[in-house]
């Protein structure tokens, strides 16, 4: 079975500036997928950026940027220029690559970003 | 046009009631999902279709039966609520071969 730690709960950043949120993974898995979901005050669940493990070469989206680390198993978030938008709710999750049809995700415990003006 | 849609956003009831929420996906995706988020914000999956057939069913009170009428809708009935239901259900569906979820805007139940 497989985990997803985000060991910050509650995380603030002053509009403009750069964040990094953590995450690590537990899997005996090989090919995987790693994924970081947004989920602001609206509840509306939405993909930020993903990662094939099986990809050296860090995923990068606009502003967001990831730091994977596939042998010590981490897979952090860097959210660059900071934006009031920013604020919710982050996290990580983890699907395994060839499982079929069963694609499920495996979610962490969530980071509460919070965007100061 | 709503990708991944759900009735009702809101539910109220007491406890013991029997209650269904729905989701419908206009993606034409294979593949559908039910996830529950507790109070905490945890999200965990509960179950998941494959063209109207259960792949996932995750250790969940058989109180809650999912129903899949066609790929495109993937509805769960509760019955007997209880206390612990309390919580946002997200449906989410991906396309065949695909890893990309898309979520629906969750359901929020409080149970009474």
């Amino acid at each position: 079975a497989q985990t997803v730690t985000q060991s910050q709960p509650e995380m603030s950043v002053q509009e403009a500036e750069t964040v990094t949120l953590s995450c690590t993974y537990d899997t005996s898995e090989s090919n995987y997928y790693l994924f970081w979901y947004k989920q602001p005050p609206s509840r509306q669940m939405i993909l930020v950026i993903r990662q094939e493990a099986y990809k050296q070469q860090n995923a990068t989206e606009n502003r967001f940027s990831v730091n994977f680390q596939k042998a010590a198993k981490s897979f952090s978030l860097k959210i660059s220029d900071s934006q009031l938008g920013d604020t919710a709710m982050y996290f990580c999750a983890f699907m395994k690559r060839y499982s079929g049809s069963a694609r499920q995700l495996t979610f962490g415990s969530g980071t509460q970003l919070t965007v100061l003006p | 046009d709503t990708a991944v849609s759900q009735t009702p956003k809101y539910l109220v009831t007491q406890m013991g009631n029997d209650k269904s929420i729905k989701c419908e996906q206009n993606l034409g995706h294979d593949t559908m999902y039910w996830y529950k988020q507790d109070s905490k914000k945890f999200l965990k999956i509960m179950f998941s279709y494959n063209n109207k057939e259960l792949i996932i069913n995750e250790t969940v009170p058989n109180r809650f039966s999912p129903k899949s009428p066609d790929k495109a809708h993937l509805n769960l009935h509760i019955n007997s609520l209880e206390l612990g239901d309390s919580a946002v259900y997200f449906c989410a569906s991906s396309p065949a071969g695909g890893y990309e979820q898309f979520f629906g805007p969750g359901t929020r139940l409080t149970v009474l």
